[in-house]
């Protein structure tokens, strides 16, 4: 089965610090990874993803995240956090087979103060 | 830009009563699914939907839920005999055949049971 762990549930950082959010998958099959972000009282916005080539993936509002086969992990990083970056953030992974289902990590709460 | 669409935003219910909740996904895409969001916990997948079939389905959707996309656009989500447990965010994705592991999803539809 496959299983997605967010390391922090909650991450406060002050403005212009730079931020990473840990996730670690585990999965007998190759998958497919992302990053989604929630807003307060809104849906999920798909961040960045990492389907196939460089591991070093860019995404939208500056944010990148690297994909470690060996570690089974996909950080998010950025290198200087804005207020607006309050919010959720989910990391999950997709299934290349079946019902392709998308299965969520717990879900990181990133705080920026000012 | 090309969205899901979900209707309505927030439904209130009574405990016992059914529901059914509208999704429109985007126009060219053949896969479709369900997800929800318990307030405060991780997006949980439902259902996947391909070819007027269920492709796969948790265990939480048991026989008080149902799938359908009775015309060309429309992909509904029908919860028989509402219970308090329901209470969730529900949202729909829906994706492309040719990316099949990249998810668009809807704003979501906030189900109150009372």
């Amino acid at each position: 089965a496959q299983s997605v762990t967010q390391l922090d549930s909650q991450v406060p950082v002050f403005e212009e610090a730079p931020v990473e959010l840990r996730c670690n998958y585990s999965s007998s099959v190759s998958v497919y990874l992302f990053w989604y972000v929630q807003y307060p009282n809104q849906g999920l916005q798909l961040l960045l993803k990492y389907l196939s080539g460089s591991t070093l993936v860019k995404g939208i509002n500056g944010f990148e995240a690297e994909f470690n086969k060996s570690q089974t992990s996909f950080h998010l990083r950025k290198p200087s956090v804005h207020i607006s970056d309050t919010a959720e953030y989910f990391c999950a992974v997709s299934l290349p087979t079946g019902g392709f289902k998308t299965i969520f990590g717990a879900g990181t709460r990133l705080f920026v103060k000012a | 830009e090309p969205e899901v669409t979900q209707t309505p935003s927030h439904q209130v219910t009574q405990m016992g009563q059914e529901v059914i909740l509208r999704c429109v996904p985007i126009s060219n895409h053949l896969y479709f699914y369900w997800y929800r969001q318990i307030l405060g916990q991780k997006v949980e997948f439902l259902v996947s939907f391909y070819n007027n079939e269920i492709s796969e389905k948790s265990e939480i959707f048991d026989d008080q839920f149902s799938v359908e996309r009775p015309d060309g656009s429309n992909f509904t989500l029908k919860i028989r005999s509402t219970k308090l447990e329901d209470s969730a965010m529900y949202f729909c994705a829906s994706s492309y055949a040719g990316t099949i592991n990249e998810q668009f999803f809807g704003p979501g539809t906030r189900l109150t049971v009372l």
